[in-house]
Order: structure tokens, then sequence, then C-alpha cells
């Protein structure tokens, strides 16, 4: 059975540096999310992606987020200028209808 | 506003008695209701959607259109059934997933 992929699954890096975390949706999946779960905490949203643009964003989708699926099979999260409060699991989703199928995540450590 | 509610963030049942966790959603079009399920530091997985109407590791959920929820169940819950468990909502356009409730299973 396809499964949404995440790469890496464990990326640390200091206060201030840019991370881009990747994504491979399942192939036929036309809609593609971000959420972010701080550790202990909830699921929360960060950005839904539909037709090579944002069709929605949370408030915590600043400026410092962006989004891009820079071929036909990747879709990557990318943080300009880490803060250790972004320090979090990210995990990608994927659909075509519904439901959405979840990659294993990436857990950011910024130190 | 909130489409979905869970209002219990934490529940503890003892192993071998009935659970039942509660969704409760607001959309005035005909939804699509799941519940997906968090292991330990593992990926949201898909549980149950109410068009299958199906039971999963003994859990089942009806959608109760009058009373707009959604409520998981399993008559005798085991150990292994510990877990983060989110109620999500589909309008046919976005999904919407409530604060899931931690389920702790006491043996």
């Amino acid at each position: 059975e396809p499964e949404v992929t995440q790469t890496p699954s464990h990326q640390v890096t200091q206060m201030g540096q840019e991370v881009i975390l990747r994504c491979v949706p399942i192939s036929n999946h036309l809609y593609f999310y971000w959420y972010r779960q701080i550790l202990g905490q909830k699921v929360e949203f960060l950005v839904s992606f539909y037709n090579n643009e944002i069709s929605e964003k949370s408030e915590i989708f600043d400026d410092q987020f962006s989004v891009e699926r820079p071929d036909g099979s990747n879709f990557t999260l990318k943080i300009r200028s880490t803060k250790l409060e972004d320090s979090a699991m990210y995990f990608c989703a994927s659909r075509e209808g519904a439901p959405q199928y979840f990659g294993p995540g990436t857990r950011l450590t910024v130190t | 506003a909130q489409r979905v509610t869970q209002p219990e963030k934490l529940l503890s049942v003892f192993k071998g008695a009935p659970v039942e966790l509660k969704c409760n959603y607001s959309y005035s079009g005909s939804p699509e209701l799941f519940w997906y399920v968090q292991y330990s530091r593992q990926r949201l997985q898909l549980l149950l959607r109410h068009i299958s109407r199906e039971s999963i590791k003994g859990f089942t959920a009806d959608l109760n259109k009058g009373e707009t929820s959604f409520h998981l169940k399993k008559p005798f819950a085991q150990e292994e059934d510990s877990a983060m468990y989110y109620c999500a909502l589909y309008t046919g356009n976005q999904f919407y997933f409530g604060t899931g409730t931690s389920l702790t299973v006491i043996p």
C-alpha cells in the first residue's frame, strides 16, 4: 500500500539557520498539507496546498515558513530562520478525496 | 469557529471497561467524519470513517446528525488502545481536526 514518506526523520539545527523538510506524497494525490506537533501537545494545522498554490494557512504559518512543490513528487516545508520554539514534529499529509494520509513525521530540534 | 470539538483532553479507563471518546462537529452540509489514532511518537493513522460503518480493532463510531456527534466507542478497552485519538471532519473542501483525546488504559 502506498505511503507518504518524509525525510529526514530527525533534523537538528541551530537557531537562525534555514531548514527544509521534505515529503513525498502518495503519487496520485493532489492536496498536500503540513502539520506541526510540539512534544506532548496536539497536532496543529499549518498549511494546505493545491494546484501549486497555498489554499489555506494558519496563523502559525508566518513569513518564516514557505512551501513548495519543486517537482512532480516532492513537497517541501522551508523555515527560513529557525527559532527554539520551532522544535516539534512536522507531519506531511496528502489526499485525493478523503481521507488524508499522514507521513511518519520529521522531528526538528532547534538548539 | 471550532468545527470539531473533543471535550475530553485526557481520558483514563481500566482494562476491560467500556470506553467512549466524544466528538461533536459543526457543519451545515453533509459531513464526512473520521477518527485517527496516534500511538506514541508515530504518525496519525486512519482508524475509522463513518461512511464505511466498519469496526476496526473493536472500535465503532456512529454518525448522529441530530446531535452532530461522532463518538468513538469500544466495549472492552485494551492496554494497546492507549494512544491519542483525533476526530476529523471533511467538508468536501477542507479537513478540520479536533484537539485530540489522550486515552490511557490502566492495567
